[in-house]
């Protein structure tokens, strides 16, 4: 199993350009997340997901938008990127188990560079 | 606001020593708290979850407390190797979308 994997490793975008981070779990898992982590702070979550077909959000959710269209996946998207985008993007997933979400698998990580 | 706060100086400790890291939460009642272990430039790596109801759990040299009247977690690492080198994470969970985590400590094994 290849568990939780990201596409790209790294990019760099300039001020307004737009962006797709893909993020594949081979798990069966029923929650994914993303995470943002900034140096000096704990990992932040952007929006997660319950399910195929559902999203929402999570601390800091602005600028961001998700789609999951399907189980294995989770696309993060960035519209108009702004400088303050740049950071280290976590995806994980999770399973559920007796109503709750447990253990996270995180992947390898996206680096974004927003200049 | 909902707070997990780790102790953000690194520990430094001889390898055969115990290293014990701090976790504590503030204004949040997580139902579990978690602790993942991370290395530069890698994703967190799940180590072990403890329950609200659960004073204690261990995992070969490794051992978490939760003691919700303190609202803090320990973490312990018995028989410390220069392999335990890293970053360690604390995360408390409530609901999916209230999944908090602390900056992480670094620790330092010496030879």
């Amino acid at each position: 199993n290849a568990g939780v994997t990201q596409t790209p490793k790294f990019r760099v975008l300039k001020t307004g350009q737009s962006m797709t981070l893909l993020c594949a779990q081979d798990m069966n898992h029923e929650y994914m997340y993303w995470y943002r982590q900034d140096p000096g702070m704990g990992l932040r979550l952007i929006h997660y997901s319950v399910g195929e077909g559902t999203t929402a959000k999570g601390e800091v959710p602005d600028g961001y938008n998700v789609s999951r269209l399907k189980k294995q996946n989770f696309l993060l998207g960035l519209e108009s990127a702004a400088p303050s985008q740049t950071s280290v993007y976590f995806c994980a997933s999770s399973p559920w188990t007796a109503g709750l979400a447990e253990t996270q698998y995180f992947g390898p990580g996206t680096r974004l560079l927003v200049l | 606001s909902q707070k997990i706060e780790q102790n953000s100086e690194a520990l430094n400790i001889q390898e055969g020593k115990t290293a014990t890291l701090t976790c504590n939460y503030t204004n949040y009642s997580p139902a579990y708290l978690q602790w993942y272990r991370q290395d530069p430039g890698r994703g967190p790596v799940f180590l072990l979850l403890i329950r609200e109801n659960e004073k204690e759990k261990r995992k070969e040299r490794l051992k978490v407390t939760f003691d919700t009247t303190l609202k803090q977690s320990l973490f312990h690492i018995t028989a410390s190797q220069p392999a335990d080198s890293a970053t360690y994470l604390c995360a408390g969970y409530s609901s999916a979308s209230k999944i908090i985590f602390g900056s992480g400590t670094r620790l330092s094994i010496r030879p």
